[in-house]
């Protein structure tokens, strides 16, 4: 069966540090593979996803992820984190029309 | 702008109430979806619609009904509602089942039930 897992609820990172969420998947066939961010009170913003090709994908606002079919893992990462980085951010595999989301990982920045 | 938009952005009503919620994607897919997101759960997928047939209904009570007149349009009418039942509801639409589809939310409605 499908299934994600975030395996950090929440992360706490200072202002202008790198950033590293991660993300395994469950999937018997070719994954697809994406990133949303949710601010408070707002709805999932997709941040940028993999398909095929390069696994080394970019996204909006500076994010990339990297894809690693022999670790089974899509983790996300930012160079420099910004306080407006703050958010809830989920991972999800996509096969049609069904969705498999994380559990999400809390994004706390300091300053 | 995602391209899907929900009406309204906040709701309150009480459990004898009946009200709707909307939804509306401007993305000419063929799937739409209601997410249920309640505080520290994960999110629930509700329903799935694809070309107005709904395809998926994941034993959501039968107070919350979802009706789909075209691609473009999703509903959620709510009835007799709990306090348990104050969420954030996410709408979301895909292309619909071909491998490599991307799924895309609305702003959400927040629902509280009194």
């Amino acid at each position: 069966a499908q299934s994600v897992t975030q395996p950090d609820i929440h992360i706490t990172v200072s202002e202008g540090a790198s950033l590293e969420l991660r993300c395994n998947y469950s999937y018997g066939a070719t994954p697809y593979l994406f990133w949303y961010v949710q601010s408070p009170g707002q709805g999932l913003q997709l941040l940028l996803k993999y398909f095929s090709g390069d696994t080394l994908v970019q996204g909006i606002k500076g994010f990339e992820a990297e894809f690693k079919r022999s670790q089974s893992s899509f983790n996300l990462r930012k160079p420099s984190v910004h306080w407006s980085d703050a958010a809830e951010y989920f991972c999800a595999v996509g096969t049609g029309n069904q969705f498999y989301f994380g559990t999400g990982t809390s994004l706390t920045v300091i300053p | 702008e995602t391209g899907v938009t929900q009406t309204p952005r906040h709701l309150v009503m009480g459990m004898t109430n009946k009200k709707s919620l909307k939804c509306e994607q401007h993305l000419g897919h063929n799937a739409m979806y209601w997410y249920k997101q309640s505080a520290k759960k994960p999110l629930e997928l509700m329903f799935v619609y694809n070309f107005k047939e709904q395809t998926e209904n994941n034993s959501v009570p039968s107070r919350f009904s979802p009706e789909c007149p075209n691609s473009s349009h999703l509903f959620l009418h709510l009835h007799t509602l709990q306090p348990e039942d104050s969420a954030l509801y996410l709408c979301a639409s895909s292309q619909g089942d071909s491998d490599g589809n991307t799924i895309y939310f609305g702003e959400g409605s927040w629902l509280t039930v009194v």
